[in-house]
């Protein structure tokens, strides 16, 4: 079935450092998410891209859709302790179908 | 707004025991409804999912069924639990065509001792 590949697997930074992971796929999709999961919580929807190219922000949070619909990267800027979680790409290839998840990349935090 | 419910939050349950986990949507009608699974903080696994009631999709043979009574109701059970069903379990809905991403309830956690 298919694959999406998600990295880095963890990462543990400085408080105030910038952050990227990205998410690689062998087939092409229409729809790249980004979601964070706190500990003990459900996973919460940060950005959704629907077209390739597309460049989006949700505060210190920037995904990018990439141009040959195989890929996408989530970057945060001058992280702060909340940021802690996991990180979860998820991609959809067509209209309809379900969601393929990444494994997750687990940030820490260093205050 | 639409909301979706997951209880309980926590559950201790014996080797054996059954096990029934109610996830409830509202504010929202014909949904797809999910049930995920997460081990050890990582990745999530599929367990099932509904296009609509008394419609089961199972991603993974195991232990568990999975049942949709009412439009916005999705079960998960299982008559006898093992050790290795311990685990963070997440209720999910999405539109019908899932476009939108879904949204997650707040997750059980079961631990099987």
């Amino acid at each position: 079935g298919q694959q999406l590949n998600q990295s880095p697997q963890s990462m543990f930074i400085q408080e105030g450092e910038d952050v990227s992971m990205n998410c690689t796929s062998s087939s092409i999709f229409n729809t790249w998410l980004w979601y964070k999961q706190d500990p003990g919580e459900g996973p919460v929807l940060l950005i959704a891209l629907y077209k390739a190219g597309e460049l989006t922000s949700n505060g210190r949070l920037t995904a990018q859709f990439g141009t040959t619909r195989k890929d996408s990267f989530l970057n945060i800027s001058a992280s702060i302790p909340s940021d802690v979680g996991i990180y979860f790409c998820a991609g959809q290839e067509g209209s309809q179908g379900n969601l393929i998840f990444g494994k997750g990349t687990k940030l820490s935090v260093k205050p | 707004s639409q909301t979706i419910h997951q209880w309980p939050a926590t559950l201790v349950q014996p080797v054996g025991s059954p096990l029934s986990l109610e996830c409830t949507v509202e504010g929202t009608s014909n949904p797809n409804l999910y049930w995920y699974r997460q081990a050890a903080g990582r990745g999530l696994q599929l367990l099932f999912y509904s296009v609509g009631i008394g419609q089961i999709s199972s991603e993974v043979p195991q232990n568990l069924s999975a049942s949709r009574p009412q439009d916005r109701q999705f079960i998960l059970s299982s008559k006898k639990l093992l050790l290795s069903d311990s685990g963070f379990y997440l209720c999910a809905w999405s539109v019908s065509w899932g476009g939108y991403g879904y949204t997650f309830g707040s997750g059980t956690r079961l631990t099987v001792v």
